[in-house]
């Protein structure tokens, strides 16, 4: 059975930084591409990064270019964001996915990151 | 302001069917694939089809996929009240680099 576990999430203040991180179990998870998704409360879904399964290849959204960093290490099984300059409008609950080569194939629960002073 | 446009609600009877729309254009629908994802209330979205027409194992035929140039639409018949939850349409936009969702459809069964 696909298993992904988000963790990682907290408060944390305007400007700082917080890695979250996603545990994947039950397939080979070196095989397989993986993105980020958000959804900040009451919202709709908004992706937010892309990585390939060898770590070749990122794609961001513009809206965490140049603050956020996608990562993975397959030894490990697990997917990382690191964020950071975060702000306000980060706040959402974070979710990994499992990249189906043009769609999301499996979710995590999630992991709510909150930016608030 | 999402790159698809989607009804923002929907609602039908138990029993009946319902539509819903998912509107783009030539950089993201019109040249790419279009999947759909459930989200009920309190859970994390579901793959409900991929690749405008295709239902992963275990999802009920009830639920079905169509593309036609820029637009794409989910079809539900037999609508039961666990059906009730949000709905979003997704795909790749060449002029993005980038995955980009609707904005979400939230369907009622009165």
């Amino acid at each position: 059975e696909v298993q992904l576990v988000e963790s990682g999430g907290g408060l944390v203040q305007p400007g700082g930084s917080l890695k979250v991180s996603c545990a994947a179990s039950g397939f080979t998870f070196s095989s397989y591409s993986m993105n980020w998704v958000r959804q900040a409360p009451g919202k709709g879904l908004e992706w937010v990064s892309y990585i390939s399964s060898t770590s070749s290849t990122t794609y961001y959204a513009d809206s965490v270019k140049g603050r956020f960093t996608i990562s993975r290490d397959n030894a490990k099984n697990s997917l990382y964001l690191q964020m950071n300059s975060l702000r306000a409008g980060d706040t959402a609950v974070y979710y990994c996915a499992r990249d189906g080569n043009s769609y999301f194939e499996y979710w995590g629960h999630g992991t709510l990151v909150t930016v608030s002073s | 302001q999402s790159v698809l446009t989607q009804p923002p609600s929907v609602s039908a009877a138990p029993g009946q069917k319902v539509t819903i729309s998912c509107s783009g254009g030539s950089s993201n629908i019109g040249n790419n694939y279009v999947s759909w994802y459930q989200q009920l209330p309190g859970t994390a979205p579901k793959l409900l089809i991929s690749e405008n027409n295709k239902r992963p194992s275990g999802i009920p035929d009830r639920f079905s996929g169509s593309k036609s140039g820029t637009s794409a639409t989910l079809g539900i018949t037999g609508l039961q009240t666990g059906d009730e939850a949000d709905y979003y349409c997704g795909t790749w936009d060449n002029s993005l680099s980038g995955r980009v969702f609707g904005g979400g459809t939230k369907l009622t069964v009165l």
